[in-house]
Formats: structure tokens, sequence, C-alpha cells
């Protein structure tokens, strides 16, 4: 039982560059997340989807597109990356029922010159 | 709308004194309250969560928490601090619509031996 997988944990990226962050997890859950983590700011919402075949926007989804591939992966997209997207990327996944806590994959460290 | 603040960057303790890590919310309906605990280059960790109930919750590593609906605070508490606790800790509340997670900027526990 791997939880929470994310491929690559590092990439750096030119400006207008793209690139696909993958998320795949193996605990059935029906809801996916993808956060950014950025110092001082705790975590930030881009995306998330309640479960297979939908998606929604959260806080910050400017610049990001997201894919429900199927119920176990969830991708994050940057379609022409820019420095403000230089940050530590978070997806996490949970079972809605029960008021269940979110399992976290161990991220992907971004670096946009 | 749910927010959560973490009104300390930093928390500077010594081993086998006690700690608090301050958490405050704001929600509209009945608070669903987690605390995850990051280690350097890790993902989120959970550690324990406030879903109805006693207003002391235990959870992992020797950690609880105090939920006081009156001062809407969910501070996270340690009788004996150890250095290895040291590390950053996010507060977070669930929407009460969604399956939605709203995390506060984060406190660095600083133990010192």
């Amino acid at each position: 039982n791997a939880g929470v997988t994310q491929t690559p944990k590092f990439q750096v990226l030119k400006t207008g560059q793209s690139m696909t962050l993958q998320c795949a997890q193996d605990m059935n859950h029906n809801s996916m997340y993808w956060y950014r983590q950025d110092p001082g700011m705790g975590l930030r919402l881009i995306y998330y989807s309640a479960s297979e075949g939908t998606t929604d926007k959260g806080e910050v989804p400017n610049g990001y597109n997201v894919s429900r591939l199927n119920k176990r992966e969830f991708s994050l997209r940057l379609e022409s990356a820019a420095p403000s997207q230089t940050s530590v990327y978070f997806c996490a996944s949970n079972s809605p029922r029960g008021y269940n806590e979110q399992f976290f994959g161990p991220g992907t460290r971004l670096t946009v010159l | 709308a749910q927010s959560v603040a973490q009104p300390e960057d930093q928390v500077n303790v010594a081993e086998g004194n006690p700690l608090t890590v301050k958490c405050t919310y704001s929600v509209s309906g009945n608070p669903y309250l987690f605390w995850y605990v990051q280690y350097p280059n890790r993902g989120l960790q959970f550690l324990l969560k406030y879903i109805t109930g006693d207003n002391l919750v235990k959870g992992s590593y020797g950690f609880e928490a105090e939920f006081n609906k009156s001062q809407t605070s969910f501070h996270l508490k340690k009788p004996s601090a150890l250095v290895s606790d040291s590390a950053l800790y996010f507060c977070a509340v669930r929407s009460n619509n969604f399956n939605k997670f709203y995390f506060g900027s984060g406190t660095k526990l600083n133990v010192k031996p």
C-alpha cells in the first residue's frame, strides 16, 4: 500500500514551458486535491476532484489545469509556466465519508526560471 | 466562509517542557478541525481531528488538542516536548458543504535540548 505517490520529485522549467505533475493513490479514495505550498502562506488549494469525472477550482486555479483520469489518478498541468508558479506542490486524497482526514503525497518541488 | 489562523510563525520550547501551538478558526456551521505535521522535505501527516464529542482530542505521538467553541480555538498541546517534535505544524478546517479543507499558514516548532 503506497498511499499517495507523486512524480516527479523535482523539476526545473524555463518560463513558458509546460509540464504535467502526476498523482496516484491506491486507497480507493473518491476525493483528490492539488495544493501549492509557499513560505508563510500555508497550503492553498489549486483544484480538487470530489469524485471521478468531476473537478472544481480552488483558491488559486489560474495558470493550471487538471484531469481526473480515473479514480486513482489526478494530474496537474502547467500550460505555460511562470516564475510565480515556483512552489512545492502536494497532492492529497481522502474519503469524504465520516469527515476523514487527508493523506498527502511527498510533494514536487518546482522551480521556474 | 471558512478560515484558519495560526498567530505564531514560530514557537520555541525546551525539551521536557509543555508546548502549545495556537489555532483559531472561523466557520459557518459545525467546525471540523484537523492538525497535521510536516517534517522537512516531506508531505503532511495527520495528527488528530475534532468532529464532535469531547473537547479534548488525543492523537498521534502524544499530541492532544483542546476544542473551545466560545473562543473558536483548537490549540495543539503536548505535556512534554521532544527534540524530535521539531517540525512545521498546520491547523485545518473542513468546509461544511463540500469536502474541501482550508489550512493555516503553519507554525514552526523548535524544541531545543
